[in-house]
């Protein structure tokens, strides 16, 4: 099945600075979606990007589909970005194969 | 606009019980339906996916299964819980036919004593 590998595992840092999260994955991609899990649990999608870059305020993502990697951007970060960011790549049907997440925790 | 809702937030059940988690969509007709699950740790498994009524696939061989008697719910039962059904439960949607659209319901963390 699909692979998706996530880098770095967790991710500390202070309001204000940046950070790039990677999405590496096994097979070639026509649904590749990034989320944002905050500390209660809800998912919310951040992203729809099977190629390209997209931006939405601070946060930007870029998919290199020829090199089976995806970046996401958060650019000034605040502490309500804290929580787990997941990628996941779709196959039939929609079904989503998820990394296992980055843990960020972001302090004032 | 759509929305959807999972119900209960939590759930304390002892071995051996049975369960019933439900899902609604609101908003929308004929939505490609699934059930996830999120264990201590991470990652999220597919369990089931459907995408009409009356038809569901099963990701994973386990003691849960799941059914959609109408088209916009979706239900994860279980006839007897084991303590290995630990876990958070989510629920989510998109429209299907090739148009993108992921949304996942708040969850139900459940804990089996």
């Amino acid at each position: 099945g699909i692979q998706v590998e996530q880098s770095p595992p967790d991710l500390i840092l202070q309001e204000g600075a940046n950070s790039t999260l990677r999405c590496n994955f096994s097979d070639s991609v026509n649904n590749l979606q990034w989320f944002h899990q905050n500390p209660w649990g809800q998912l919310i999608n951040l992203f729809y990007i099977p190629s390209g870059t997209k931006q939405n305020g601070r946060l930007s993502a870029t998919t290199v589909a020829t090199e089976r990697y995806s970046l996401l951007y958060i650019s000034s970060s605040q502490t309500t970005d804290s929580g787990v960011y997941f990628c996941a790549l779709g196959t039939s049907y929609g079904k989503l194969t998820f990394g296992q997440g980055t843990i960020l925790t972001v302090h004032p | 606009s759509q929305t959807i809702h999972q119900w209960p937030a939590t759930l304390v059940q002892p071995v051996g019980s049975p369960l019933s988690l439900e899902c609604t969509v609101e908003g929308t007709s004929n939505p490609n339906l699934y059930w996830y699950r999120q264990a201590a740790g991470r990652g999220l498994q597919l369990l089931f996916y459907s995408v009409g009524i009356g038809q569901i696939s099963s990701e994973v061989p386990q003691n849960l299964s799941a059914s959609r008697p109408q088209d916009r719910q979706f239900i994860l039962s279980s006839k007897k819980l084991l303590l290995s059904d630990s876990g958070f439960y989510l629920c989510a949607w998109d429209p299907g036919q090739g148009r993108w659209g992921y949304t996942f319901g708040s969850g139900t963390r459940l804990t089996v004593v």
